[in-house]
């Protein structure tokens, strides 16, 4: 399968715990987006890179939110200290500039906190 | 930032006729507009994109139109079918850049 994985599926963790979600996208693809999505409304832009830099991060995403892009491949998303109010889809999607064919999204982390 | 509104928020049509759904985007320097079918639990897919340089595109009973000097673009699926109930989000962006999606679209086929 040469898509987007995203692991675990899904999360349920208790409030204050810190949680890592990883992401491996299509694997020539040099871009790598976070997305959350909360139960009736559009994907949220969390961060994206660009191969292992870190291009740009929503002004939204709190400091608990933390992504790394290590060597370019795959991807983490930590959130320290959860609250009931990080409950939602976390997304991932990758791209090839210049490839012509936009954004392949991930199944997503369904995470939710107790 | 680019601000993307999307209408109507849900839509029922009867299976054979046509559906649009309408959205409008706010940074003229956005030059991406791609449409995502989005079932419950599942994650968003790509039915049809278009780029700022062409005005329309069509892939069977789907189309995309866009108008760059109203900043909108609209989806128009023809002789629908049950498999097309699902929810549907517009988006906007700088290609490669981040996506910037509407609220999303609700659309029901009565069979």
């Amino acid at each position: 399968d040469t898509g987007v994985s995203q692991n675990p599926r899904h999360k349920i963790t208790k409030r204050g715990q810190n949680v890592t979600f990883r992401c491996d996208p299509i694997s020539e693809h040099n871009r790598l987006y976070w997305y959350r999505q909360t139960l009736g409304q559009g994907p949220e832009f969390l961060t994206y890179f660009q191969n292992e830099a870190q291009l740009e991060k929503s002004r939204l995403l709190s400091d608990r939110f933390s992504a790394e892009r290590p060597k370019g491949s795959f991807s983490t998303l930590e959130i320290q200290r959860t609250e009931q109010g990080d409950s939602a889809m976390y997304l991932c999607a990758s791209s090839l500039i210049s490839g012509g064919h936009g954004y392949t999204f991930g199944s997503g982390t369904r995470l939710t906190v107790v | 930032g680019e601000n993307v509104e999307q209408h109507p928020s849900t839509l029922s049509v009867q299976e054979g006729d046509s559906a649009v759904i309408k959205c409008t985007y706010s940074d003229s320097a956005s030059n991406y507009f791609p449409w995502y079918k989005q079932e419950l639990g599942k994650r968003p897919q790509l039915i049809i994109d278009i780029r700022s340089n062409v005005g329309e595109k069509k892939d069977q009973r789907i189309a995309v139109t866009l108008n760059k000097t109203a900043k909108h673009f609209s989806l128009h699926i023809t002789e629908t079918q049950p498999e097309d109930s699902a929810v549907y989000f517009c988006a906007a962006s700088v290609i490669y850049e981040k996506l910037t999606f509407g609220t999303g679209t609700r659309l029901t086929i009565i069979p």
